[in-house]
């Protein structure tokens, strides 16, 4: 069965670096997301992304962050100056064109920014 | 904007029987989407049962079936016979129909274990 990847498992970082965050979505679909999970907390949506461009961002997705799908299968985010709160269960996900528009979600990133 | 609720944080139940987990939510919509999710401790985000607001039937999915009262905007989740590989972090959620990019909007969560 068809499933969204995401490299790498675990990331650690120095505050202040960038890092980007790879997704691979299901490969026949077009809608893709970040999520990301503080230790305990809920999940939050970060960004929707479809046809190039971005469709809607919440108000944590704010000028450090950015995402790009550089080719026909990776989905990336990119946090350019890391902070200590940016760590966190980062969860890409994809939706293709079902009715009930069901979002598959990857394994997901721990981000530690140390 | 909309908003999600699980008031219970933690519950507990023994394998085999029956729990219900709790969800309320707040939106303007008439038109959306329900979902629960299960997170285990693997972190992996699952997708368990699906409602659509225009469906008056409750959803079934073996174990685990819903129970959608839409006027009061309550959507709880029923798993029966409870088993050990039941025990997850269960996420409800919120999704606007209408398009194919809205955002799920999720409840904080309840953390259910399963007991021997």
């Amino acid at each position: 069965e068809p499933e969204v990847t995401q490299t790498p498992s675990h990331q650690v970082t120095q505050m202040g670096q960038e890092v980007i965050l790879r997704c691979v979505p299901i490969s026949n679909h077009l809608y893709f997301y970040w999520y990301r999970q503080i230790l305990g907390q809920k999940v939050e949506f970060l960004v929707s992304f479809y046809n190039n461009e971005i469709s809607e961002k919440s108000e944590i997705f704010d000028d450090q962050f950015s995402v790009e799908r550089p080719d026909g299968s990776n989905f990336t985010l990119k946090i350019r100056s890391t902070k200590l709160e940016d760590s966190a269960m980062y969860f890409c996900a994809s939706t293709g064109q079902s009715t009930s528009y069901e979002q598959y979600f990857g394994p997901g990133t721990r981000l530690t920014v140390t | 904007a909309q908003t999600v609720t699980q008031s219970q944080p933690e519950m507990s139940v023994q394998e085999a029987e029956t729990v219900t987990l709790s969800c309320t939510y707040d939106t303007s919509e008439n038109n959306y989407y329900l979902f629960w999710y299960k997170q285990p401790p693997s972190r992996q985000m699952i997708l368990v049962i699906r409602q659509e607001a225009y469906k008056q039937q409750n959803a079934t999915e073996n174990r685990f079936s819903v129970n959608f009262q839409k006027a009061a905007k309550s959507f709880s989740l029923k798993i029966s016979d409870s088993q050990l590989g039941d025990t997850a972090m269960y996420f409800c959620a919120f999704r606007r129909s209408g398009g194919s990019n809205y955002k799920l909007t999720f409840g904080k969560g309840t953390l259910l274990t399963v007991n021997p």
